[in-house]
Formats: structure tokens, C-alpha cells, sequence
């Protein structure tokens, strides 16, 4: 299995410009969970989605942010418009099951600049 | 509120001297552990979780990790660190009850002297 993907790995862009993240969780993983990592804040969960319906978006900043699950292989984060405190590296995480105890495998992270 | 606190925000060993890092929780009942090690650019893997039961857990890389109730601790442990175990480590606590949300730790960046 190729694990938890994740695009783009980087992305630089300019306040006030539109930033979508891309995330296609394990196979078969009906859980889905969207981080955010800062140095001042360490790693927030921003919102989680179970059989792709969004189950806790209490995380999610402000309505600049939003995400969605169209189907079980496909996730994305929005940022519209961005501003320089988004910056910060974006995980996605899958897991199978519901649970606390589900083990959460992590993508390897979209490390986004804001200008 | 629940909360999860590891006190040391940067470590240094040398390597082959033993490891211990600490976490604390907050939290009424028992809940499920976790430790997680972020290498550079790269996302959370983990090392090893303790639901119920044997109150030590074996986790991959050599790690261990032991749950004390009465201290509401999860030390994670190694005997002998290697030098590619510096990175950074995170506890992180599930809650029963609810559904699969962690809350994590502000994380301990472990450096390994050769």
C-alpha cells in the first residue's frame, strides 16, 4: 500500500490567493482527519470525516477554511484567500474505524507559504 | 478539559546512553496512548499505544513505553539510542466515548550525540 498521499508536498503563494490541498487516504480507511502543525500551536486537528461525512469541523479556523470528502479516495483542504499565518504544514491522516483506538497513519504533510 | 503535557521540549543524549521521555494526561478515566516520531519532513509514525492490559508496551525501533495510573504517565522508553532516533516525539491520548479524535502533546525534539 502506498500509504496516505498527499499534494502538493509544497506550495508557496501570495496572500489573498486560493491554496487547495489534496489528500487520498489508505485504501479501504473510512476515517479521515485533517492537522495543522505551527511551532506555536503544535498539531491541531482541523476536521475529521467518517464514511466522508464531516463528524467534528470544530478545529477549522474561520470560514476562509474548508474541506471536503466527494468520495472514499479523495479529500481536499481550501484556503480562500490565504494570508501569511496559514502558513504551516498540513497532514492528512487516515484510519479504519471510528474509534479512539484506530491507529491514524499520517501522510507525509503539504508545507504551505504564505507571501 | 483534557490535556496531554510532555515537559521536555528538547532533549540531548549521546548515543548509546539510555532514553526516557515523559508525558502526563489529564483525564477522569483510563484512555488509550499513544507515542508518534516525526522524522524530519516527514509525518507521524507510530511507535507504539496501550489500550488495557500489561501496563508495558513494546513498540517498534526498540521503544517501550509504560503506563502509570497513578501518575497519569506514559514514559517512553529505549535502553540504547541510536543516532537515527533523533527527531521528534508525540504522546497523544484517545478518549472511549467518543469518536477516534487524539489529542497531542506539544512534542519533545530528541537530538542523539555521536
Amino acid at each position: 500500500d502506498a500509504g496516505v498521499i498527499q499534494s502538493p508536498r509544497h506550495e508557496v503563494t501570495e496572500m489573498g490567493q486560493e491554496v487547495t490541498l489534496r489528500c487520498k487516504p489508505i485504501s479501504g480507511h473510512n476515517s479521515l482527519f485533517w492537522y495543522r502543525q505551527t511551532m506555536m500551536r503544535g498539531l491541531e486537528l482541523l476536521i475529521y470525516f467518517n464514511n466522508n461525512v464531516p463528524i467534528d469541523d470544530s478545529g477549522m479556523p474561520e470560514d476562509r477554511f474548508s474541506a471536503k470528502m466527494p468520495n472514499a479516495s479523495f479529500s481536499t483542504l481550501k484556503i480562500q484567500p490565504s494570508e501569511p499565518r496559514d502558513s504551516a504544514v498540513y497532514f492528512c491522516a487516515s484510519s479504519l474505524g471510528d474509534q479512539a483506538y484506530n491507529e491514524q497513519f499520517f501522510g507525509p504533510g503539504t508545507r504551505l507559504t504564505v507571501l | 478539559a483534557q490535556s496531554v503535557t510532555q515537559p521536555d521540549i528538547h532533549i540531548t543524549v549521546s548515543e548509546g546512553a539510555s532514553l526516557e521521555l515523559r508525558c502526563n494526561y489529564s483525564y477522569g478515566a483510563t484512555p488509550y496512548l499513544f507515542w508518534y516520531v516525526q522524522s524530519p519532513g516527514q509525518g507521524l509514525q507510530l511507535l507504539l499505544k496501550y489500550f488495557s492490559g500489561d501496563t508495558l508496551v513494546q513498540g517498534i525501533k526498540g521503544f517501550e513505553a509504560e503506563f502509570k495510573r497513578s501518575q497519569s504517565s506514559f514514559n517512553l522508553r529505549k535502553p540504547s539510542v541510536h543516532w537515527s532516533d533523533a527527531a521528534e516525539y508525540f504522546c497523544a491520548v484517545g478518549f472511549s466515548g467518543g469518536y477516534n479524535k487524539l489529542i497531542f502533546g506539544a512534542g519533545t525534539r530528541l537530538a542523539v550525540h555521536p
